[in-house]
């Protein structure tokens, strides 16, 4: 069973920091891309990062570039997202998302974790 | 960047009702068009993936269609438990955007 769990949420000051993990099991992480999908309260889905499986490909949405950094280690079986220079706007649960074979779609999500950037 | 049209915003209907919401691409994106339910308080889930695939172990109630820029998604027969957000998301150029979203409620 492919089981997805985010940590690393909580509160912090604008222009603070955090970085969020993803311990993934139940497949070969090794062998596929990972992403990080977020949805502010009450709002919709939006996508925020994307790494390949080698972490050879990296991808951000416009509205993180240059503030997050998103990284994986294949031997812990784990994925990450530095936050930097964190913003109001940046409060949202994270979703960790298993990328498909093919990159086109994300068949598996963990639960999420909660960011709240608030003074 | 691709812009995703979902519609309606919100949609109310019966148990045994036929629903159908659309996604329109602001340009071609192939098949690259998938569909996801979320409850509330949940992740999302994946329901249809590459515009008509259905995901496995999702009722057959469910279905997609469309290829280019216009896309349909149908639940057949409503059920209670049903209720849920749906999104549209398309994949193009390794980037990847929602749609709006539609909540579906019970009338």
């Amino acid at each position: 069973e492919v089981q997805l769990v985010e940590s690393g949420g909580g509160l912090v000051k604008p222009g603070g920091s955090l970085r969020l993990s993803c311990v993934a099991s139940g497949f070969t992480f090794s062998s596929y891309s990972m992403n990080w999908v977020r949805q502010a309260p009450g709002k919709g889905l939006e996508w925020v990062s994307s790494i390949s499986s080698s972490s050879s490909y990296i991808y951000y949405a416009d509205s993180v570039k240059g503030r997050f950094t998103i990284s994986r280690d294949n031997a812990k079986n784990s994925l990450y997202l530095q936050m930097n220079s964190l913003r109001a706007e940046d409060t949202a649960v994270y979703y960790c998302a298993k990328g498909a074979f093919n990159m086109h779609y994300f068949d598996f999500w963990g639960q999420g974790t909660l960011v709240t950037v608030s003074s | 960047d691709i812009q995703m049209t979902q519609s309606p915003s919100s949609l109310s209907a019966s148990v045994g009702d036929r629903v159908t919401i659309t996604c329109q691409a602001s340009q071609d994106i192939s098949n690259y068009l998938n569909w996801y339910q979320q409850k509330p308080g949940k992740a999302p889930n994946l329901l249809i993936y590459d515009a008509s695939n259905l995901e496995t172990g999702v009722p057959s109630r469910f279905s997609g269609s469309g290829s280019g820029t216009d896309f349909t998604f149908t639940i057949s027969s409503l059920q209670p438990e049903d209720i849920a957000t749906y999104y549209c998301q398309q994949f193009d150029n390794r980037l990847y955007t929602f749609g709006q979203g539609t909540k579906l409620e019970i009338k």
